[in-house]
Protein backbone atom coordinates (compact mmCIF):
# COMPACT_ATOMS: atom_id res chain seq x y z
CA UNK A 1 0.00 0.00 0.00
CA UNK A 2 1.40 3.04 -0.92
CA UNK A 3 0.74 6.36 1.30
CA UNK A 4 2.16 9.45 0.69
CA UNK A 5 2.18 12.86 3.87
CA UNK A 6 3.53 16.03 3.66
CA UNK A 7 4.73 17.83 6.21
CA UNK A 8 6.71 21.34 6.98
CA UNK A 9 5.48 24.69 9.06
CA UNK A 10 1.83 26.30 8.15
CA UNK A 11 2.73 29.65 8.12
CA UNK A 12 5.96 31.31 6.56
CA UNK A 13 6.36 34.91 6.29
CA UNK A 14 7.37 36.57 3.33
CA UNK A 15 10.90 36.25 1.83
CA UNK A 16 11.44 33.42 4.05
CA UNK A 17 12.33 29.77 2.74
CA UNK A 18 9.55 27.13 2.74
CA UNK A 19 11.09 23.76 2.76
CA UNK A 20 8.21 21.04 2.94
CA UNK A 21 9.08 16.95 3.72
CA UNK A 22 7.23 14.33 1.91
CA UNK A 23 7.53 11.00 3.45
CA UNK A 24 6.23 8.30 2.13
CA UNK A 25 5.73 3.95 2.53
CA UNK A 26 5.31 1.42 0.16
CA UNK A 27 7.29 1.85 -2.59
CA UNK A 28 11.37 2.25 -3.27
CA UNK A 29 12.67 5.57 -4.58
CA UNK A 30 15.53 3.66 -6.44
CA UNK A 31 12.85 1.77 -8.33
CA UNK A 32 13.49 2.20 -11.68
CA UNK A 33 10.50 4.31 -13.82
CA UNK A 34 9.34 6.01 -10.57
CA UNK A 35 9.44 9.77 -9.59
CA UNK A 36 8.16 11.97 -6.37
CA UNK A 37 6.61 15.04 -7.38
CA UNK A 38 4.77 18.50 -5.81
CA UNK A 39 1.95 19.86 -6.86
CA UNK A 40 -0.04 22.86 -5.16
CA UNK A 41 -3.12 24.62 -4.87
CA UNK A 42 -4.11 27.78 -4.09
CA UNK A 43 -7.53 28.23 -2.44
CA UNK A 44 -10.51 27.88 -4.48
CA UNK A 45 -8.08 27.75 -7.74
CA UNK A 46 -6.40 25.04 -10.09
CA UNK A 47 -3.33 22.66 -9.26
CA UNK A 48 0.14 23.71 -10.28
CA UNK A 49 2.79 21.59 -11.07
CA UNK A 50 6.29 22.42 -9.28
CA UNK A 51 8.47 19.79 -9.01
CA UNK A 52 9.56 16.27 -9.85
CA UNK A 53 12.56 14.18 -8.55
CA UNK A 54 12.99 10.27 -10.91
CA UNK A 55 14.73 7.42 -9.49
CA UNK A 56 18.28 8.29 -10.36
CA UNK A 57 18.31 11.62 -9.15
CA UNK A 58 17.41 13.45 -12.44
CA UNK A 59 15.01 16.59 -11.26
CA UNK A 60 12.60 18.75 -13.18
CA UNK A 61 11.06 21.62 -12.20
CA UNK A 62 8.43 24.06 -13.42
CA UNK A 63 10.02 26.83 -15.95
CA UNK A 64 7.86 29.73 -13.88
CA UNK A 65 9.56 28.96 -10.21
CA UNK A 66 12.92 26.84 -11.65
CA UNK A 67 14.57 29.98 -9.67
CA UNK A 68 12.99 29.53 -6.55
CA UNK A 69 13.01 25.52 -6.42
CA UNK A 70 15.18 22.53 -5.24
CA UNK A 71 14.33 19.15 -4.82
CA UNK A 72 16.00 16.48 -3.18
CA UNK A 73 15.44 13.21 -2.44
CA UNK A 74 16.91 10.75 0.54
CA UNK A 75 16.10 7.07 -0.58
CA UNK A 76 17.42 5.82 2.70
CA UNK A 77 14.79 7.86 4.64
CA UNK A 78 11.88 7.25 2.34
CA UNK A 79 11.85 11.23 1.83
CA UNK A 80 11.78 14.08 -0.90
CA UNK A 81 12.11 17.59 0.00
CA UNK A 82 10.97 20.62 -1.84
CA UNK A 83 12.76 24.02 -1.05
CA UNK A 84 11.24 27.01 -2.66
CA UNK A 85 12.48 30.37 -1.45
CA UNK A 86 11.52 34.18 -1.40
CA UNK A 87 8.18 33.32 -0.52
CA UNK A 88 5.65 35.55 -1.44
CA UNK A 89 1.79 35.99 0.07
CA UNK A 90 0.85 34.82 -3.58
CA UNK A 91 2.20 31.32 -2.65
CA UNK A 92 -0.47 30.60 -0.16
CA UNK A 93 -1.69 27.07 -1.36
CA UNK A 94 -2.51 23.36 -0.39
CA UNK A 95 0.88 21.73 -1.43
CA UNK A 96 0.66 18.12 -2.18
CA UNK A 97 3.69 15.05 -2.70
CA UNK A 98 2.46 12.46 -4.91
CA UNK A 99 3.68 9.07 -6.66
CA UNK A 100 4.68 8.95 -10.36
CA UNK A 101 4.43 6.04 -11.65
CA UNK A 102 6.09 4.60 -14.86
CA UNK A 103 3.11 6.09 -17.06
CA UNK A 104 4.18 8.90 -15.98
CA UNK A 105 1.52 10.30 -14.11
CA UNK A 106 0.07 10.97 -10.24
CA UNK A 107 -1.34 7.90 -9.04
CA UNK A 108 -1.08 8.46 -5.32
CA UNK A 109 -1.17 11.65 -3.73
CA UNK A 110 -0.65 12.91 -0.03
CA UNK A 111 -3.45 14.37 1.70
CA UNK A 112 -1.70 17.64 1.23
CA UNK A 113 -0.71 20.37 3.35
CA UNK A 114 -1.87 23.97 3.74
CA UNK A 115 1.23 26.77 3.72
CA UNK A 116 0.27 30.55 4.66
CA UNK A 117 2.29 33.18 3.72
CA UNK A 118 1.44 36.36 5.73
CA UNK A 119 3.52 38.89 7.79
CA UNK B 1 4.80 26.07 -22.45
CA UNK B 2 2.36 24.20 -23.44
CA UNK B 3 -1.08 25.53 -22.44
CA UNK B 4 -4.63 23.61 -21.70
CA UNK B 5 -8.30 24.87 -21.30
CA UNK B 6 -10.83 23.51 -20.58
CA UNK B 7 -14.22 23.60 -21.55
CA UNK B 8 -17.29 24.00 -20.13
CA UNK B 9 -15.67 25.69 -16.32
CA UNK B 10 -19.08 24.39 -14.69
CA UNK B 11 -21.40 21.68 -15.55
CA UNK B 12 -24.76 21.34 -14.32
CA UNK B 13 -25.85 17.81 -14.34
CA UNK B 14 -28.20 14.80 -13.20
CA UNK B 15 -27.93 11.69 -12.09
CA UNK B 16 -27.94 9.29 -15.36
CA UNK B 17 -26.53 12.49 -17.47
CA UNK B 18 -24.07 11.38 -20.05
CA UNK B 19 -21.07 14.14 -19.17
CA UNK B 20 -18.29 15.18 -21.92
CA UNK B 21 -15.87 17.34 -20.44
CA UNK B 22 -13.69 18.68 -22.98
CA UNK B 23 -9.51 19.31 -23.20
CA UNK B 24 -7.90 20.98 -25.14
CA UNK B 25 -3.48 21.60 -25.81
CA UNK B 26 -1.83 24.50 -27.13
CA UNK B 27 0.11 22.27 -29.23
CA UNK B 28 0.38 18.66 -29.59
CA UNK B 29 1.10 16.75 -26.94
CA UNK B 30 -0.07 13.35 -28.74
CA UNK B 31 -1.81 10.77 -26.25
CA UNK B 32 0.09 12.13 -23.32
CA UNK B 33 -3.26 13.57 -21.46
CA UNK B 34 -4.34 12.39 -17.78
CA UNK B 35 -7.98 12.86 -16.06
CA UNK B 36 -8.29 13.47 -12.21
CA UNK B 37 -10.83 13.72 -9.88
CA UNK B 38 -10.88 15.91 -7.37
CA UNK B 39 -13.75 16.68 -4.20
CA UNK B 40 -13.41 19.28 -1.77
CA UNK B 41 -10.55 19.08 0.85
CA UNK B 42 -9.38 16.00 -1.24
CA UNK B 43 -6.55 15.39 -2.83
CA UNK B 44 -7.06 14.98 -6.18
CA UNK B 45 -7.52 11.06 -7.91
CA UNK B 46 -6.40 9.60 -11.38
CA UNK B 47 -8.99 8.03 -13.41
CA UNK B 48 -7.41 8.55 -17.08
CA UNK B 49 -4.14 8.16 -18.58
CA UNK B 50 -2.61 8.34 -21.84
CA UNK B 51 -6.02 9.92 -23.15
CA UNK B 52 -7.42 6.74 -23.00
CA UNK B 53 -6.29 4.37 -20.29
CA UNK B 54 -8.54 3.61 -17.44
CA UNK B 55 -6.29 3.55 -13.77
CA UNK B 56 -7.11 0.39 -12.04
CA UNK B 57 -9.93 0.45 -10.02
CA UNK B 58 -11.86 3.42 -11.81
CA UNK B 59 -15.25 2.81 -12.62
CA UNK B 60 -15.74 2.00 -16.23
CA UNK B 61 -18.51 4.68 -16.51
CA UNK B 62 -15.54 6.56 -17.24
CA UNK B 63 -14.04 6.95 -20.88
CA UNK B 64 -11.23 9.37 -22.49
CA UNK B 65 -10.43 9.65 -26.32
CA UNK B 66 -8.55 11.76 -28.33
CA UNK B 67 -5.07 13.27 -29.65
CA UNK B 68 -3.13 15.66 -30.40
CA UNK B 69 -4.19 18.92 -29.11
CA UNK B 70 -8.44 18.11 -28.60
CA UNK B 71 -9.19 15.00 -25.66
CA UNK B 72 -12.82 14.50 -23.40
CA UNK B 73 -13.71 13.04 -20.55
CA UNK B 74 -16.98 11.27 -20.94
CA UNK B 75 -19.04 9.88 -17.83
CA UNK B 76 -21.63 7.28 -19.46
CA UNK B 77 -24.01 7.75 -16.36
CA UNK B 78 -23.45 10.33 -13.91
CA UNK B 79 -23.41 8.88 -10.30
CA UNK B 80 -24.10 10.64 -7.39
CA UNK B 81 -20.00 9.94 -6.05
CA UNK B 82 -18.99 11.67 -9.56
CA UNK B 83 -19.81 15.35 -8.39
CA UNK B 84 -16.57 16.89 -8.36
CA UNK B 85 -14.19 19.12 -9.93
CA UNK B 86 -11.88 17.39 -13.05
CA UNK B 87 -8.94 18.52 -14.39
CA UNK B 88 -6.88 17.50 -17.68
CA UNK B 89 -2.93 17.60 -17.13
CA UNK B 90 -0.49 17.19 -20.27
CA UNK B 91 3.20 15.17 -19.41
CA UNK B 92 4.69 15.87 -23.12
CA UNK B 93 6.71 18.65 -22.04
CA UNK B 94 6.99 19.27 -18.35
CA UNK B 95 3.15 18.83 -16.59
CA UNK B 96 0.59 21.47 -16.69
CA UNK B 97 -2.78 21.24 -15.87
CA UNK B 98 -5.74 22.36 -17.05
CA UNK B 99 -8.01 25.00 -15.06
CA UNK B 100 -10.66 22.44 -14.19
CA UNK B 101 -14.22 21.80 -14.51
CA UNK B 102 -16.86 21.45 -11.88
CA UNK B 103 -19.63 19.23 -12.43
CA UNK B 104 -22.53 20.05 -9.54
CA UNK B 105 -25.63 19.12 -9.67
CA UNK B 106 -28.75 20.51 -11.81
Amino acid sequence: QITLKESGPTLVKPTQTLTLTCTFSGFSLSTSGVGVGWIRQPPGKALEWLALIYWNDDKRYSPSLKSRLTITKDTSKNQVVLTMTNMDPVDTATYYCAHMSSTSCYNYWGQGTLVTVSS
Amino acid sequence: DIQMTQSPSTLSASVGDRVTITCRASQSISSWLAWYQQKPGKAPKLLIYKASSLESGVPSRFSGSGSGTEFTLTISSLQPDDFATYYCQQYNSYFTFGPGTKVDIK
